[in-house]
């Protein structure tokens, strides 16, 4: 069974300051998605990521993927208040016959001015 | 592209009713669909896995003849809480597959409150 291990689990910071959140999983999988999630509403989705070794960056969001070290990591860089949200890493992986995401617990991300 | 909706966003029903909740690909045929459950401050869990035409798959400890999934096309799927109590208030969500592409894409989801 993949046990997936996000943290930390609530964020506090300032704007402008940098972070990371870092996503661990337990068994051997293809790829990795990265979402947000505002209150009250779905998710969105941010990052997928395929292969060892890749980065996807989009705005003060960069997200990357060590399959060897079942690894994957969404590095803040000069929050601001907009990227409060809760953030959750998704490893995919067949069960059974079916393509599955196992969710981690999610990051609470709160920017303060 | 790839749009999901989901029908109602939001319902509220008295204890031992039943609520069918829909979730459609708008764009796009999805042979498979997933269900979620989201409790309050919680991650999603996976409740089930619809295949069209075929039976659903459920995850360990969920009750198949509480909520009952029907996929009977390749964009509609739904999910039915039969008697619903209490405890079953929860932000439903649903995903579906695009063909051959290993990605979902969610629905914005449905919150029930049983009354």
């Amino acid at each position: 069974e993949l046990k997936v291990e996000q943290n930390p689990l609530f964020l506090s910071m300032q704007e402008g300051k940098n972070y990371t959140i870092y996503c661990n999983y337990s068994t051997t999988s293809d790829r990795l998605y990265w979402y947000r999630q505002d209150p009250g509403k779905s998710l969105e989705s941010l990052f997928v990521l395929l292969s060892n070794g890749a980065v996807k960056q989009e705005g003060r969001l960069m997200a990357s993927l060590d399959t060897k070290a079942r690894l994957s990591t969404l590095h803040i860089t000069a929050a601001v208040h907009d990227l409060s949200a809760t953030y959750f890493c998704a490893p995919g992986g067949y069960g059974g016959s079916n393509y599955k995401l196992t969710f981690g617990k999610g990051t609470l991300l709160t920017v303060n001015p | 592209g790839a749009v999901v909706s989901q029908h109602p966003s939001w319902v509220i029903c008295k204890s031992g009713t039943s609520v069918k909740i829909e979730c459609r690909s708008l764009d796009f045929q999805a042979t498979t669909m997933f269900w979620y459950r989201q409790f309050p401050k919680q991650s999603l869990m996976l409740m089930a896995t619809s295949n069209e035409g075929s039976k659903a798959t459920y995850e360990q400890g969920v009750e198949k003849d509480k909520f009952l999934i029907n996929h009977a096309s390749l964009t509609l799927s739904t999910l039915t809480v039969t008697s619903a109590h209490p405890e079953d208030s929860s932000f439903y969500i649903c995903s579906a597959d695009l063909l051959g592409l290993e990605t979902q894409y969610f629905g914005p989801g449905t919150r029930l409150l049983v009354l």
